[in-house]
Order: structure tokens, then sequence, then C-alpha cells
């Protein structure tokens, strides 16, 4: 199947620094990306929707100048966690879904995840 | 938002035994898909049962899907305990094709 790749796998950093998550499609191009928060032992909350080439669309309550998204190619899109705090810790996971495959009646291919550690 | 809810929550089982977890959502679909998570990882798509579909097998899965009662089950036989994970169904929903997760299922397999 296809490959996303998610970096870094896990970072810790100290509370108002920024982070910034990669998520990169290796073999395929994404026009969309999506990127996922998921608290320990709970279901993954989606937090926007990537577009290559325009803006993000943000799900409700979730802060868009914190959560900073970049699509500048068909294969990459950036997450920046502006200002950490330790109520942002948590694990962001990121997906993607072949261009080539059409827009929606076929799987996903997700990142290995991002652990976020704000101390 | 959660698409649904997944019961059980948690499931224990011996290596050997089926292992059954099913998912209700909300909304019409097109498909339903299924995915595992190993504990601290992305999701690895399983099976995808589309709506005009009422089983589907691949392997040692069987998914089952009832668009009446908005519900689905996945099967899981003869488990090991490589097994052991965290199920989610999803849905596709909005205009971007998002994949909405229900509440998944932690299943433990014990050897």
């Amino acid at each position: 199947g296809a490959v996303v790749s998610q970096h870094p796998s896990w970072v810790i950093c100290k509370s108002g620094t920024s982070v910034k998550i990669e998520c990169r499609s290796l073999d395929f191009q994404a026009t969309t990306m999506f990127w996922y928060r998921q608290f320990p032992k709970q279901s993954l909350m989606l937090m926007a929707t990537s577009n290559e080439g325009s803006k993000a669309t943000y799900e409700q309550g979730v802060e868009k100048d914190k959560f900073l998204i970049n699509h500048a190619s068909l294969t990459l899109s950036t997450l920046t966690v502006t200002s950490a705090h330790p109520e942002d810790s948590s694990f962001y996971i990121c997906s993607a879904r072949d261009r080539q495959r059409g827009s929606g009646n076929t799987e996903a291919f997700f990142g290995q995840g991002t652990r976020l550690t704000v101390v | 938002s959660q698409q649904g809810e997944e019961d059980p929550q948690a499931l224990s089982i011996q290596e050997g035994e089926n292992a059954t977890m099913n998912c209700s959502y909300k909304t019409s679909i097109n498909n339903l898909q299924w995915y595992r998570q190993n504990s601290g990882r992305g999701l690895v798509h399983l099976i995808l049962i589309r709506s005009n579909e009422r089983e589907k097998h691949s392997g040692r899965l069987r998914v089952t899907l009832d668009t009446s009662k908005k519900s689905s089950s996945l099967l899981i036989t003869a488990s090991r305990a490589a097994d052991t994970a965290s199920y989610f169904c999803a849905t596709l929903s909005g205009s971007a094709r998002q994949l909405t997760f229900g509440s998944g299922t932690q299943l433990t397999v014990l050897p």
C-alpha cells in the first residue's frame, strides 16, 4: 500500500516554543491531507483538513492560529503547534488519500503519528 | 466529532478464539472502513465495505454492514496474540471526504 511518512515520531519541547510536524506522501500525490489528534485511550478527532495550495479548513473548536497548517506541495503538509502548552501534549496523526484514486471511496493512509510532550 | 459508538470498549480473549466488535454510525454512508492501531502508532487500513454490500471477507476478517440499522461488525477468527490492538470503524463525511472515527475497541488476545 501507499506510504505516508510522518516526522518526528516523538518530540519533547518546552512551554512557549513551537513545534513543526511533517507529513509526506512518499509514493503518491495527495491534494488533501488530514490532521487528527488523539488522547490516550480515545479515538481520533479531526483537527483540520489540509488543502494543497489553499487555506486549511479547521474543525470547530480548533484554533487556527495555534495549529498552523501549510500544504505547499502535493506530497507535503506541515502542522506547527505554536506557543505550545502542556495541554497540547497529545498524539498527532496525519492521513492522506491518493489523488489518483478518487475523492472518497477509498482507504486513507496514515502516518506513524507524533507523540508531542510539552514540559 | 465522532461518528458513533463501538462496543465493546475493551475485549479480552484467549488465542484461537473469535473476536467480534460492533460499530454504529449516524449518517448515511457510501462505505464503512475498519482500521487497526497498535499502541502509539498510526492506523492501518483493514477492510472497506460499500453501502450496497452486506458482508465482506478478507483472510481472517469478516465484516458485515446493516445500513437499515446503521451498524457494522468486525469479526476476527482464530485470533492471535499479534491481533492485540485498537480497532476503529470509520465513515466518510464532509465535502473533503474526511474520515470520522468510532470510539474504538481495545482488543487484547492472551497467549
